[in-house]
This record gives C-alpha cells, sequence and structure tokens, in this order.
C-alpha cells in the first residue's frame, strides 16, 4: 500500500465549479501535511498546509482528519488557471524527516 | 534573489554513461533533496542531506550516487548502474525539514 494515495483523477471541471480532492495516508507517524500545486512541467509549489481544525485561503480549503487519516482539499469558484495537478504531502520525521507525495490528482478547468 | 538553481535545464545520456546533475542553493538552508518524477507519478526521493558531509539513501537510491562537500551544493551523479534514468529530476532544499523550496528541475533523457 502507498504511503500517500489520492484520487487518480483526472477531472475536468467547468469554470466556477466546486471541486474536492481527497487522500489518505497510511503512516499514522505522520505529522505535517500540505497540499502542492504543480503546473506541467514545472516543479512542485506549495499551495497550503492542513491542519486538524481546517484553514481556508481564498477560493481553497484545506481538512485534516487524523482518526481517519484522510486529507481533502477544496476548491470553489474554479479559474482556468486552477488547471493543474495537485499533489498530496506527508511529512514524517520518524522517516529521516521527510516529504512523501502522492501521485497527484490532474485538474482541468474549461471555458 | 534567494533561491535553488538545477542545471542544466535539459540532458542527454548515451547509454552507459554517468552523468552529473547540479544542484545549488543560497538560501543557508541545511537540508536538501533530490527527487525523480516520471511521467503521471509522484516523487520519489533518492538521496538526502541534513548536514554538510552527510547525506543518507532514499527509497530509490541504486544508480545514483552524490555529495555534499558544501553548504550550498547537493550533485546529483546518475551512474550506468542505473537501468531507467529518464526522468525528470527535482532538487529541494529546506531550512526546517518541512518547508521545501524545490529548483526547476531537470529533464534527463537516455539517447
Amino acid at each position: 500500500r502507498k504511503e500517500v494515495e489520492q484520487d487518480p483523477g483526472p477531472f475536468n471541471v467547468p469554470e466556477g465549479a466546486t471541486v474536492a480532492f481527497n487522500c489518505t495516508y497510511s503512516n499514522s507517524a505522520s505529522q505535517s501535511f500540505f497540499w502542492y500545486r504543480q503546473d506541467c512541467r514545472k516543479e512542485p509549489k506549495l499551495l497550503m498546509s492542513v491542519y486538524s481544525s481546517g484553514n481556508e485561503d481564498g477560493r481553497f480549503t484545506a481538512q485534516l482528519n487524523r482518526a481517519s487519516q484522510y486529507i481533502s482539499l477544496l476548491i470553489r469558484d474554479s479559474k482556468l488557471s486552477d488547471s493543474a495537478t495537485y499533489l498530496c504531502v506527508a511529512h514524517q520525521e520518524t522517516s529521516g524527516s521527510r516529504l512523501t507525495f502522492g501521485e497527484g490528482t490532474q485538474l482541468t478547468v474549461n471555458p | 534573489d534567494g533561491g535553488i538553481t538545477q542545471s542544466p535545464k535539459y540532458l542527454f545520456r548515451k547509454e552507459g554513461q554517468n552523468v552529473t546533475l547540479s544542484c545549488e542553493q543560497n538560501l543557508n538552508h541545511d537540508a536538501m533533496y533530490w527527487y525523480r518524477q516520471d511521467p503521471g507519478q509522484g516523487l520519489r526521493l533518492i538521496y538526502y542531506s541534513q548536514i554538510v558531509n552527510d547525506f543518507q539513501k532514499g527509497d530509490i537510491a541504486e544508480g545514483y550516487s552524490v555529495s555534499r562537500e558544501k553548504k550550498e551544493s547537493f550533485p546529483l551523479t546518475v551512474t550506468s548502474a542505473q537501468k531507467n534514468p529518464t526522468a525528470f529530476y527535482l532538487c529541494a532544499s529546506s531550512w526546517d525539514k518541512i518547508g521545501y523550496t524545490f529548483g526547476s528541475g531537470t529533464r534527463l533523457t537516455v539517447v
């Protein structure tokens, strides 16, 4: 089983739609979680951290459920510029302190 | 401006050759990482270094070697022992082992 698993995608949505990405992690020792965005043929860039209390940044909302080992990302009022691959990421201090990446979910927002 | 620089952007390797990918950062970060990404897949950790003159194997270290003689530099050598080296290689650095800054990547192709 992969340490971080995401919705396989791809997602194709119209502009203005709300889209949700789901992610689960298997290592209960994981301490911190993030969503990264990766544009085609570019490096990943941090979108937002994920906290147990849930956090919001504009149109983006991230949630963490430690009991279920589940992470989500909600994008409201999607824009054409949101088209990218979204990577779910977990940090484990016990594994040499490094990030483990999911395979990513590709999103295409259509006009 | 501070940042992390990878070179070259594109690299072509003949069968049986060793090639070295450069990664330089001027962010004064202690930790540096090398990841490999194959099409449609997430990032997999090759090697990482948390301090000068020390480094550890990641999940897919076979066929690769690294050095960390200076804080600013973490070159990756892809040896002839790496049977399937064609991939997108990403270098990252971090000051807190959690917040990563990525370079723009090197695309390696075997010809």
